[in-house]
């Protein structure tokens, strides 16, 4: 099946400071969906992007499907942005519509 | 719109007993998942469903049993719980689209003992 693989596993930053993170996929997407999971479990739809450039508040993503990867960009960020940002793909050739999801990067903003 | 709703939100079980864990839908949606979630990893699918009366086994199906007889709700079902099911729950649920855009439910943690 599809494989996820997300970098960097934990990223430690300081408020305000900006960071990238990265998505790779090995076969071709019909949906991609970034989430953010906050320390409740929560899990919070950021952005559907299977292609393109999208941009919300101080958060964007962009897919380059061809190469297949995505980015999410966070900016200026704050202590609420701390938690786990999880990127999951439905692959173009399953059959079940299921989302496989990468193990995550652990994102922790300290003030 | 609720969305998707799940309850219970917590449960402790025992080793043996049995519970049926909900979800419910309130945007006509088709598709209906439901996903594990162990400490420390991404999620994995349980079962899923694409339609009322049509379910299908996910990755990690054993001990599960579901059922889909309106379009809203989606229950899953423990049978002899074991501590391996200790976990928490995620039901999610999508449009009959190409875009296969999912949407969660707040989650269920599950304790077995």
């Amino acid at each position: 099946g599809i494989q996820v693989e997300q970098s960097p596993p934990d990223l430690i930053l300081q408020e305000g400071a900006n960071s990238t993170l990265r998505c790779n996929f090995s076969d071709s997407v019909n949906n991609l969906q970034w989430f953010h999971q906050n320390p409740w479990g929560q899990l919070i739809n950021l952005f559907y992007i299977p292609s393109g450039t999208k941009q919300n508040g101080r958060l964007s993503a962009t897919t380059v499907a061809t190469e297949r990867y995505s980015l999410l960009y966070i900016s200026s960020s704050q202590t609420t942005d701390s938690g786990v940002y999880f990127c999951a793909v439905v692959s173009s050739g399953g059959s079940n519509y299921k989302l496989t999801f990468g193990k995550g990067t652990l994102l922790t903003v300290n003030p | 719109n609720a969305g998707v709703t799940q309850t219970p939100k917590f449960r402790i079980l025992k080793i043996g007993q049995s519970m049926t864990l909900q979800c419910t839908q309130d945007m006509n949606h088709n598709y209906m998942y439901w996903y594990r979630q162990d400490p420390g990893m991404g999620l994995k699918l349980i079962y899923y469903s694409v339609g009322a009366g049509i379910t299908d086994k996910g990755e990690v199906p054993n001990g599960y049993n579901v059922s889909r007889s309106t379009t809203e709700d989606f229950p899953l079902r423990l049978e002899l719980a074991a501590p391996s099911q200790t976990s928490v729950y995620f039901c999610a649920s999508s449009y009959l689209d190409s875009s296969y855009e999912q949407y969660f439910g707040p989650g269920t943690r599950l304790t077995v003992t």
